[in-house]
Protein backbone atom coordinates (compact mmCIF):
# COMPACT_ATOMS: atom_id res chain seq x y z
CA UNK A 1 0.00 0.00 0.00
CA UNK A 2 1.81 3.29 -1.45
CA UNK A 3 0.63 6.07 0.67
CA UNK A 4 2.28 8.54 -1.09
CA UNK A 5 2.83 8.56 -4.46
CA UNK A 6 5.32 10.38 -6.84
CA UNK A 7 5.04 11.34 -10.16
CA UNK A 8 6.87 11.56 -12.70
CA UNK A 9 9.45 8.85 -12.30
CA UNK A 10 11.88 10.90 -14.05
CA UNK A 11 12.22 14.36 -15.72
CA UNK A 12 14.26 15.96 -17.83
CA UNK A 13 14.28 19.84 -18.13
CA UNK A 14 16.72 22.30 -19.97
CA UNK A 15 18.77 24.37 -18.03
CA UNK A 16 16.94 27.67 -16.79
CA UNK A 17 13.39 26.21 -16.76
CA UNK A 18 11.31 24.91 -14.36
CA UNK A 19 11.33 21.27 -12.98
CA UNK A 20 7.50 20.38 -11.00
CA UNK A 21 7.38 17.20 -9.48
CA UNK A 22 4.53 16.34 -8.20
CA UNK A 23 2.96 13.76 -4.70
CA UNK A 24 -0.55 12.77 -3.08
CA UNK A 25 -0.99 11.20 -0.01
CA UNK A 26 -3.45 9.24 1.25
CA UNK A 27 -3.83 9.74 5.19
CA UNK A 28 -5.10 12.71 6.10
CA UNK A 29 -3.37 12.65 9.24
CA UNK A 30 -0.05 13.32 7.97
CA UNK A 31 1.00 16.75 9.07
CA UNK A 32 4.63 17.35 8.02
CA UNK A 33 6.14 16.97 4.68
CA UNK A 34 9.95 17.17 3.68
CA UNK A 35 11.36 17.16 0.60
CA UNK A 36 14.50 15.14 0.27
CA UNK A 37 17.26 15.12 -2.83
CA UNK A 38 19.94 12.53 -3.19
CA UNK A 39 22.81 12.64 -5.50
CA UNK A 40 24.37 9.55 -6.15
CA UNK A 41 25.99 7.31 -3.67
CA UNK A 42 25.06 9.59 -1.57
CA UNK A 43 21.57 9.73 1.39
CA UNK A 44 19.24 11.71 1.40
CA UNK A 45 19.12 14.99 2.34
CA UNK A 46 16.33 17.22 3.64
CA UNK A 47 15.63 20.16 0.95
CA UNK A 48 12.67 22.18 1.85
CA UNK A 49 9.50 21.02 4.03
CA UNK A 50 5.97 22.33 5.02
CA UNK A 51 3.42 21.97 7.03
CA UNK A 52 -0.49 21.32 6.11
CA UNK A 53 -1.48 24.99 7.43
CA UNK A 54 0.58 26.64 4.74
CA UNK A 55 -0.72 26.32 0.64
CA UNK A 56 3.14 27.42 0.01
CA UNK A 57 6.18 27.52 1.10
CA UNK A 58 9.44 28.95 -0.84
CA UNK A 59 13.32 28.82 -0.37
CA UNK A 60 15.52 30.44 -2.85
CA UNK A 61 14.85 28.32 -6.15
CA UNK A 62 12.63 25.94 -4.33
CA UNK A 63 8.46 26.04 -3.92
CA UNK A 64 6.66 23.34 -2.04
CA UNK A 65 2.74 24.04 -3.29
CA UNK A 66 0.24 22.26 -0.93
CA UNK A 67 -3.45 21.81 -1.73
CA UNK A 68 -4.36 20.31 1.69
CA UNK A 69 -7.98 19.49 0.51
CA UNK A 70 -6.73 17.34 -2.82
CA UNK A 71 -4.26 16.04 -0.43
CA UNK A 72 -1.80 16.75 -3.23
CA UNK A 73 1.67 18.82 -2.86
CA UNK A 74 4.59 19.75 -5.57
CA UNK A 75 7.63 21.03 -6.03
CA UNK A 76 9.22 23.52 -8.60
CA UNK A 77 12.34 24.16 -8.81
CA UNK A 78 13.08 27.67 -10.52
CA UNK A 79 15.88 28.44 -12.80
CA UNK A 80 16.76 24.78 -12.88
CA UNK A 81 20.40 24.33 -12.74
CA UNK A 82 22.71 21.48 -13.61
CA UNK A 83 23.86 20.87 -10.17
CA UNK A 84 20.08 20.38 -9.30
CA UNK A 85 20.57 16.42 -10.88
CA UNK A 86 19.83 14.53 -8.72
CA UNK A 87 16.86 12.27 -7.20
CA UNK A 88 14.12 13.78 -5.50
CA UNK A 89 11.52 11.96 -3.13
CA UNK A 90 8.83 13.69 -1.60
CA UNK A 91 7.77 12.38 2.09
CA UNK A 92 4.95 12.85 4.40
CA UNK A 93 5.12 12.12 8.54
CA UNK A 94 2.06 11.42 10.72
CA UNK A 95 1.95 13.40 14.18
CA UNK A 96 4.76 13.03 16.74
CA UNK A 97 6.53 10.27 14.58
CA UNK A 98 9.31 11.40 14.38
CA UNK A 99 11.33 8.80 13.18
CA UNK A 100 8.71 7.18 10.79
CA UNK A 101 8.79 8.76 7.44
CA UNK A 102 6.25 7.42 4.32
CA UNK A 103 8.10 8.72 1.14
CA UNK A 104 7.06 8.46 -2.76
CA UNK A 105 8.92 6.39 -5.27
CA UNK A 106 11.36 8.83 -5.80
CA UNK A 107 11.99 11.34 -9.25
CA UNK A 108 15.49 11.13 -11.42
CA UNK A 109 15.74 14.92 -12.06
CA UNK A 110 18.45 15.37 -15.10
CA UNK A 111 18.84 19.11 -16.05
CA UNK A 112 20.26 19.60 -19.77
CA UNK A 113 22.52 22.57 -19.92
CA UNK B 1 30.81 16.76 14.37
CA UNK B 2 30.29 13.58 12.15
CA UNK B 3 26.35 13.67 11.89
CA UNK B 4 24.93 9.68 11.18
CA UNK B 5 27.75 7.55 10.21
CA UNK B 6 27.42 3.60 8.59
CA UNK B 7 29.87 0.91 7.97
CA UNK B 8 30.23 -0.63 6.20
CA UNK B 9 30.22 1.17 2.25
CA UNK B 10 29.09 -2.02 0.72
CA UNK B 11 28.56 -6.08 1.57
CA UNK B 12 28.77 -9.05 -0.71
CA UNK B 13 26.81 -11.75 1.41
CA UNK B 14 25.55 -15.19 0.64
CA UNK B 15 22.46 -16.54 0.68
CA UNK B 16 21.87 -17.63 4.86
CA UNK B 17 25.15 -15.80 5.97
CA UNK B 18 24.61 -13.16 8.85
CA UNK B 19 25.58 -9.85 9.25
CA UNK B 20 25.44 -6.51 11.09
CA UNK B 21 25.00 -3.03 9.49
CA UNK B 22 26.65 -0.14 11.87
CA UNK B 23 25.07 2.96 12.59
CA UNK B 24 25.99 5.75 14.62
CA UNK B 25 25.30 9.75 15.09
CA UNK B 26 27.00 12.16 17.16
CA UNK B 27 23.96 14.46 17.54
CA UNK B 28 22.47 13.28 20.71
CA UNK B 29 19.38 12.65 18.49
CA UNK B 30 16.58 10.30 20.11
CA UNK B 31 14.99 9.14 17.36
CA UNK B 32 17.11 6.54 15.13
CA UNK B 33 15.85 4.61 11.89
CA UNK B 34 16.32 1.99 9.26
CA UNK B 35 14.83 2.32 6.01
CA UNK B 36 16.25 -0.19 2.89
CA UNK B 37 15.98 1.73 -1.07
CA UNK B 38 15.48 0.11 -3.91
CA UNK B 39 14.76 1.18 -7.00
CA UNK B 40 11.17 2.52 -7.76
CA UNK B 41 9.96 1.94 -4.58
CA UNK B 42 11.49 5.17 -2.67
CA UNK B 43 12.57 4.39 0.85
CA UNK B 44 10.88 2.19 2.91
CA UNK B 45 10.55 2.04 6.74
CA UNK B 46 12.50 -1.17 8.68
CA UNK B 47 12.95 -0.59 12.09
CA UNK B 48 13.29 2.53 14.35
CA UNK B 49 14.26 3.38 17.70
CA UNK B 50 12.58 7.15 19.96
CA UNK B 51 15.53 6.24 22.84
CA UNK B 52 17.62 3.88 24.25
CA UNK B 53 15.97 0.23 24.70
CA UNK B 54 12.97 1.15 22.84
CA UNK B 55 12.29 -0.27 19.09
CA UNK B 56 9.65 -0.78 16.78
CA UNK B 57 8.77 -2.28 13.50
CA UNK B 58 8.48 -0.33 10.38
CA UNK B 59 6.52 -1.23 7.10
CA UNK B 60 9.33 -3.95 6.14
CA UNK B 61 10.63 -5.46 9.06
CA UNK B 62 10.78 -9.40 8.00
CA UNK B 63 13.80 -10.64 8.18
CA UNK B 64 15.77 -7.67 9.80
CA UNK B 65 16.54 -7.29 13.89
CA UNK B 66 17.51 -4.22 15.90
CA UNK B 67 18.32 -3.52 19.30
CA UNK B 68 19.39 0.18 20.81
CA UNK B 69 21.83 0.41 24.05
CA UNK B 70 23.04 3.68 23.54
CA UNK B 71 21.69 6.89 22.45
CA UNK B 72 24.42 6.81 19.91
CA UNK B 73 24.36 3.24 18.28
CA UNK B 74 21.58 1.82 16.23
CA UNK B 75 22.62 -1.86 14.83
CA UNK B 76 20.88 -3.01 12.33
CA UNK B 77 20.85 -7.32 12.06
CA UNK B 78 20.33 -9.57 8.61
CA UNK B 79 20.59 -12.87 11.09
CA UNK B 80 19.90 -15.17 7.60
CA UNK B 81 20.79 -13.30 4.41
CA UNK B 82 18.16 -13.25 1.46
CA UNK B 83 18.91 -12.25 -2.22
CA UNK B 84 15.33 -10.40 -1.49
CA UNK B 85 17.42 -8.01 1.15
CA UNK B 86 19.74 -6.64 -1.94
CA UNK B 87 19.20 -3.29 -1.41
CA UNK B 88 20.68 0.05 -0.38
CA UNK B 89 20.26 0.53 3.13
CA UNK B 90 19.90 3.89 5.42
CA UNK B 91 20.06 5.30 9.05
CA UNK B 92 18.47 7.80 9.75
CA UNK B 93 18.20 10.26 13.22
CA UNK B 94 16.42 13.24 14.61
CA UNK B 95 15.09 15.14 17.49
CA UNK B 96 11.53 14.82 18.83
CA UNK B 97 10.31 18.28 17.43
CA UNK B 98 7.43 19.63 14.90
CA UNK B 99 9.70 20.15 12.31
CA UNK B 100 12.97 18.30 12.87
CA UNK B 101 15.14 17.18 10.24
CA UNK B 102 15.63 13.43 9.72
CA UNK B 103 19.64 13.03 8.82
CA UNK B 104 20.64 9.92 7.06
CA UNK B 105 24.38 8.53 6.81
CA UNK B 106 25.75 7.73 3.25
CA UNK B 107 24.17 4.38 3.57
CA UNK B 108 25.29 0.71 3.10
CA UNK B 109 25.19 -0.92 -0.67
CA UNK B 110 24.49 -5.11 0.66
CA UNK B 111 24.41 -7.73 -2.10
CA UNK B 112 23.19 -11.15 -1.63
CA UNK B 113 23.93 -13.69 -3.99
Amino acid sequence: QQQVKQSPQSLIVQKGGISIINCAYENTAFDYFPWYQQFPGKGPALLIAIRPDVSEKKEGRFTISFNKSAKQFSLHIMDSQPGDSATYFCAARLGTSYGKLTFGQGTILTVHP
Amino acid sequence: NAGVTQTPKFQVLKTGQSMTLQCAQDMNHEYMSWYRQDPGMGLRLIHYSVGAGITDQGEVPNGYNVSRSTTEDFPLRLLSAAPSQTSVYFCASSKPTGTSTQYFGPGTRLTVL
